[in-house]
């Protein structure tokens, strides 16, 4: 099952804050967020792990509810290089991320 | 390091051909990951090789196929292509499967 990212789509401008949603129907072992600009390869950003392990960028924030099976990524200060489509992959348990459609995200000056 | 590649990059293949796509993962990576990604559907995770064991394998039928090399490098394979085969095909390498992937630039398929 896909998990659900929200919003579909968000326009910020420089400095300003935002907040991208991970909802999954099933139980979590693992949360990863990627950012994927136009025309690139997704590029790690962070995993949190069952247990409240985090591994990542200084400067990325992450929550990660295991009882709601939810996970959120916190950019603050927005620069025009946090522009892209956020994607977060959820695991189980198993050697299989599995991908939301994704959060296009556009910081303008 | 270098980073992990992809060949070919671009391909243009017709319906009912079959086509055979290689990545080579980062030095040390043993597990490759394959997503087929479409507008449509974001990323779709195909199958995940550990030491040339199938782990994991999505839901694409047969036609998708897949395997890896004692060096780690890992092709797949897509029998009788069609029209909606298309996309880019992106393989990911990581030291175990389950932490932190590195993504190709991917192999944009085009079946026409």
């Amino acid at each position: 099952q896909q998990p659900v990212q929200s919003p579909q789509a968000v326009i910020l401008r420089e400095g300003e804050d935002a907040v991208i949603n991970c909802s999954s129907s099933k139980a979590l072992y693992s949360v990863h967020w990627y950012r994927q600009k136009h025309g690139e390869a997704p590029v790690f950003l962070m995993i949190l792990l069952k247990g409240g392990e985090q591994k990542g960028h200084e400067k990325i924030s992450a929550s990660f509810n295991e009882k709601k099976q939810q996970s959120s990524l916190y950019l603050t200060a927005s620069q025009l290089s946090y522009s892209g489509t956020y994607f977060c992959g959820t695991g189980a348990g198993s050697y299989q991320l599995t991908f939301g459609k994704g959060t296009k995200l556009s910081v303008i000056p | 390091k270098a980073g992990v590649t992809q060949t070919p990059r671009y391909l243009i293949k017709t319906r009912g051909q079959q086509v055979t796509l290689s990545c080579s993962p980062i030095s040390g990576h043993r597990s490759v990951s394959w997503y087929q990604q479409t507008p449509g559907q974001g990323l779709q995770f195909l199958f995940e090789y550990f030491s040339e064991t199938q782990r994991n394998k999505g839901n694409f039928p047969g036609r998708f196929s897949g395997r890896q090399f004692s060096n780690s490098r890992s092709e797949m394979n897509v029998s009788t292509l069609e029209l909606g085969d298309s996309a880019l095909y992106l393989c990911a390498s990581s030291t175990q499967g389950s932490g932190e992937q590195y993504f190709g630039p991917g192999t944009r398929l085009t079946v026409t």
